[in-house]
């Protein structure tokens, strides 16, 4: 399995700039979950989906953040419009629940998005 | 008061010897805890995971879980520079089980 695949890699941009993440969630993995990580807040969860559907979205931090995931393969994050203290790496991450039962995340490479 | 709560160090341990990383949890009904590496510029991997009181052991690493004081923690033991990381402790809450509250990690620095 190719893991958990995020592009870009890295991402620089200008303040006020539309910026979307893309992410590729592991194959049978029902559930996906955005973080954001910076030095001052460590790892933040910002939204999670379970079969498609956004479960928990209170980690987004205001309304420029927004997340799709369209089908079971594939979801974005948007940052419109961006600004210089969204700059963090934001990972996504896959796994399997069922029920109670939460399995392991799996987590993507990273996006590094710099907002200048 | 953090959910997940760890010292950010940096924790120095000389090679060979046990290092010792903490982690603490506010939600006593909190149920699957894990244990995350992550090396700089690097994305969290998975170490251990515990679900039931006691120990359990996966070659050098063992995770210690007690649900009454509400505290899990990661022996690593004959420490290898390889193991100089940051820490991450993260924990299920019964409430969500899909949703992982994560630590803001211990950062560990193995010294030969």
């Amino acid at each position: 399995d190719a893991g958990v695949i995020q592009s870009p890699r890295h991402e620089v941009t200008e303040m006020g700039q539309e910026v979307t993440l893309r992410c590729k969630p592991i194959s049978g993995h029902n559930s996906l979950f955005w973080y954001r990580q910076t030095m001052m807040r460590g790892l933040e969860l910002l939204i999670y989906f379970n079969n498609n559907v956004p479960i928990d979205d209170s980690g987004m931090p205001e309304d420029r953040f927004s997340a799709k995931m369209p089908n079971a393969s594939f979801s974005t994050l948007k940052i419109q419009p961006s600004e210089p203290r969204d700059s963090a790496v934001y990972f996504c991450a896959s796994s399997f629940i069922a029920g109670a039962f939460t399995d392991t995340q799996y987590f993507g490479p990273g996006t590094r998005l710099t907002v200048l | 008061q953090k959910e997940v709560e760890q010292n950010s160090g940096p924790l120095s341990v000389p090679e060979g010897a046990i290092a010792s990383l903490n982690c603490t949890y506010s939600d006593r009904g909190s149920q699957s805890f894990f244990w995350y590496r992550q090396y700089s510029g690097k994305s969290p991997e998975l170490i251990m995971f515990i679900y039931s009181n006691g120990d359990k052991e996966d070659g050098r690493f063992t995770a210690q879980l007690n649900k009454a004081s509400q505290y899990v923690s990661l022996l690593i033991r004959d420490s290898q520079p390889s193991d100089s990381a940051t820490y991450l402790c993260a924990v299920v809450r019964d409430s969500s089980a899909s949703k992982i509250i994560f630590g803001s990690g211990t950062r560990l620095s193995i010294r030969p």
